[in-house]
């Protein structure tokens, strides 16, 4: 059972766009929303995280939206440049000392920022 | 630079052969788990170790086993090797239920 669903596939974006990526999630449990940022060769790095308890955080160029209700969450990349071109996945967890480490990733969206 | 080394990089071996691979954390991450990630997929969770003990499994079979070592070291072993367990192993650490959780590069292995 796939419990983060994660739009788009494929986002290509000129540079200087804003790159939208969404995800919705079932499992009401979650209080835990990472995204991960990964380049070809290397293992996933995390980019911005989110608790349900607030509705949106910024950090520098990324923000990530969160709406409780509809249990979804977006990530938002102002003026995307060449070197965004990365998978990115978004994930969600229960925090804690047995399952903090135990992410349920969506299926990722390739992005491609065109120069 | 995560602090999370994983060995060998690549690994070529065949149906039915086991395998171990090799995840190396930072001093103190006391809990690392195991990912697999399929070509184009995102990550699966396999199993977590906290303080050498495994407290949380995924959907894998008991086949895909672990150990995690007091010098904050850890392996991931696969028995009976199949072809569909071809993938990118990746370790993940973490100190604390509340820290951020670091990734390794990971092991492509392939199964022929």
């Amino acid at each position: 059972q796939q419990q983060v669903k994660q739009s788009p596939q494929s986002l290509i974006v000129q540079k200087g766009g804003i790159s939208i990526i969404n995800c919705a999630y079932e499992n009401t449990a979650f209080d835990y929303f990472p995204w991960y940022q990964q380049f070809p060769g290397k293992g996933p790095a995390l980019l911005i995280a989110i608790r349900p308890d607030v509705s949106e955080k910024k950090e520098g160029r990324f923000t990530i939206s969160f709406n409780k209700s509809a249990k979804q969450f977006s990530l938002h990349i102002m003026d995307s440049q060449p070197g965004d071109s990365a998978t990115y996945f978004c994930a969600a967890s229960m925090l804690g000392e047995t399952s903090g480490s135990r992410l349920t990733f969506g299926e990722g969206t390739q992005l491609t920022v065109n120069p | 630079e995560t602090g999370v080394t994983q060995s060998p990089t690549h690994l070529i071996k065949t149906r039915g052969q086991q395998v171990t691979l090799r995840c190396s954390s930072q001093s103190g991450h006391n809990t690392v788990s195991w990912y697999q990630q399929a070509l184009g997929q995102g990550p699966q969770f396999i199993f977590q170790y906290y303080r050498e003990e495994e407290n949380g499994r995924g959907n894998f079979p008991p086949r895909f086993s672990g150990l995690q070592f007091p010098n904050y070291s850890s392996e991931l072993n696969v028995n009976a090797l199949e072809l569909d367990d071809s993938a990118l192993y990746l370790c993940a650490s973490r100190q604390g239920p509340f820290g951020k959780l670091f990734f390794g590069s990971g092991t492509q292995l392939s199964v022929l």
